[in-house]
């Protein structure tokens, strides 16, 4: 099965910064996903990011918070734009990487502390 | 450091017993349901899958069990170990959502020896 790399696993940032999370996978894929898991929580998708459209973002989340680039079918990068506490989270990138319905395949995510 | 799963409900089962863990899916439209287990420090683990059309499926150690009729899915794991000690979640999905995977609110396995 696919292996997604994820990077940096975790960090703490100044608030009011902004932090670059990359994610890489080892084949071809359509479909990346960006999810946010906040402390003792399940996983809220953030947006779908398809190579060569623009992502799409779910309800309570905005692009200039959280841009998101898809050069190419295996590369994403996730920015958390000027910081606040409250975006001290997990946030994870998943991709679809098996045939039919399923098939998802997760990055170790990133835990990031905004101080 | 910080464990995912902190607050979450947590269910005990000594190692040696079946563990059941269920999950109440929001949109009847679903088409297709996974689960998934996390421990800390780690993206969701693939455990098994179950379409609409089926009422249960087994894998190993493992069935999952849905109930469409009150949008119902449970996982059980039989004979658990230790290792099965994680956080589990569902998700379902659906071809109308463009494959986005929407996810339950996870519950949490403690495995006592």
């Amino acid at each position: 099965s696919a292996v997604i790399s994820q990077k940096p696993s975790r960090d703490i940032c100044q608030r009011g910064t902004s932090l670059t999370i990359q994610c890489q996978v080892d084949s071809q894929v359509t479909m990346m996903f960006w999810y946010r898991q906040q402390p003792g929580q399940s996983l809220t998708l953030i947006a779908t990011a398809n190579q060569g459209s623009e992502a799409t973002y779910e309800s309570g989340f905005v692009i200039d918070k959280f841009p998101i680039s898809r050069p190419n079918l295996t590369f994403s990068t996730l920015t958390v734009s000027n910081m606040s506490p409250e975006d001290s989270s997990i946030y994870l990138c998943s991709a679809r990487t098996g045939g039919g319905v399923g098939g998802y395949t997760f990055g170790s995510g990133t835990r990031l502390t905004v101080v | 450091g910080e464990s995912v799963g902190l607050h979450l409900p947590t269910l005990s089962v000594q190692e040696g017993d079946n563990s059941i863990i269920n999950c109440a899916y929001s949109n009847s439209a679903s088409d297709y349901f996974i689960w998934y287990k996390q421990e800390s420090g780690k993206g969701p683990q693939f455990i098994i899958d179950i379409r609409s059309n089926m009422d249960k499926r087994q894998g190993q150690r493992v069935t999952v069990l849905l109930n469409k009729t009150v949008k119902h899915l449970s996982l059980q794991i039989a004979a658990t170990q230790p290792g099965d000690s994680a956080v589990y979640f569902c998700a379902e999905t659906s071809a109308g959502t463009a494959s986005k995977l929407t996810f339950g609110t996870g519950t949490r396995l403690q495995v006592t020896l």
